[in-house]
């Protein structure tokens, strides 16, 4: 298995506070992705990283923030947590960005109430 | 915009039958697709990788082609277990990132 571990695997938070999301990979992968899974919408990008402090959105980006200072992590901010953040988010990890497998953590269940 | 479908939603088999799982999309221009595999409450497992040059991959009892000119792929499971039962999701990468399908939940029974 790719080593990727997602921190913490499951959170329960308050409207209106900040959440930071950690995704640490071992494998020296260019590429990280946050990804968020719903009921009826599937899986959907969040934002990705090419390399350190690089970094660009995604399809469903607005709330969210990122950053990624070193190769093997990608943190992702909700920066004042709303109900329909509620979600499963899923981080993965891939070599380069055209032909390589892209593989994924275990996912961070993240209830807003 | 790609679009990914799966077809069917749900699909339910005894044992030991050989089942066919559908993934279309509408941009031929991909650089791979990748099949995975989801069990309930877990991540995604990573069952097979094509590349757009590719006609197909195959690892053990899976069996996956593709047909990116006419925006196809399919997902051969032969001689179907119980433990085979998750949802198989496929994924397209047009660059930058993976577009997903909504995924066909498998029930295999025993």
């Amino acid at each position: 298995d790719a080593g990727i571990t997602q921190s913490p695997r499951h959170k329960v938070t308050e409207t209106g506070t900040p959440v930071t999301l950690r995704c640490h990979q071992t494998e020296n992968h260019r590429y990280m992705y946050w990804y968020r899974q719903d009921p009826g919408h599937g899986l959907r990008l969040i934002h990705y990283s090419y390399g350190v402090k690089d970094t660009d959105k995604g399809e469903v980006s607005d709330g969210y923030s990122v950053s990624r200072s070193k190769t093997e992590d990608f943190l992702l901010t909700l920066e004042s947590a709303t109900s329909s953040q509620t979600s499963v988010y899923f981080c993965a990890i891939a070599k380069d960005r055209d032909n390589t497998e892209a593989f994924f953590g275990q996912g961070t269940r993240l209830t807003v109430v | 915009k790609q679009e990914v479908t799966q077809i069917p939603a749900a699909l339910s088999v005894p044992e030991g039958e050989n089942l066919v799982l559908n993934c279309s999309f509408t941009d031929s221009a991909i650089y791979n697709l990748q099949w995975f595999r989801q069990d309930p409450g877990k991540g995604l497992t990573s069952l097979l990788l094509i590349q757009s040059s590719q006609r197909e991959q195959t690892s053990g009892r899976l069996n996956a082609s593709l047909d990116k000119s006419s925006g196809r792929s399919t997902l051969y499971i032969a001689a179907s277990q119980p433990g085979d039962s998750a949802t198989y999701l496929c994924a397209v990468n047009s660059g930058n990132k993976l577009v997903f399908g909504a995924g066909t939940i498998l029930r295999v029974k025993s």
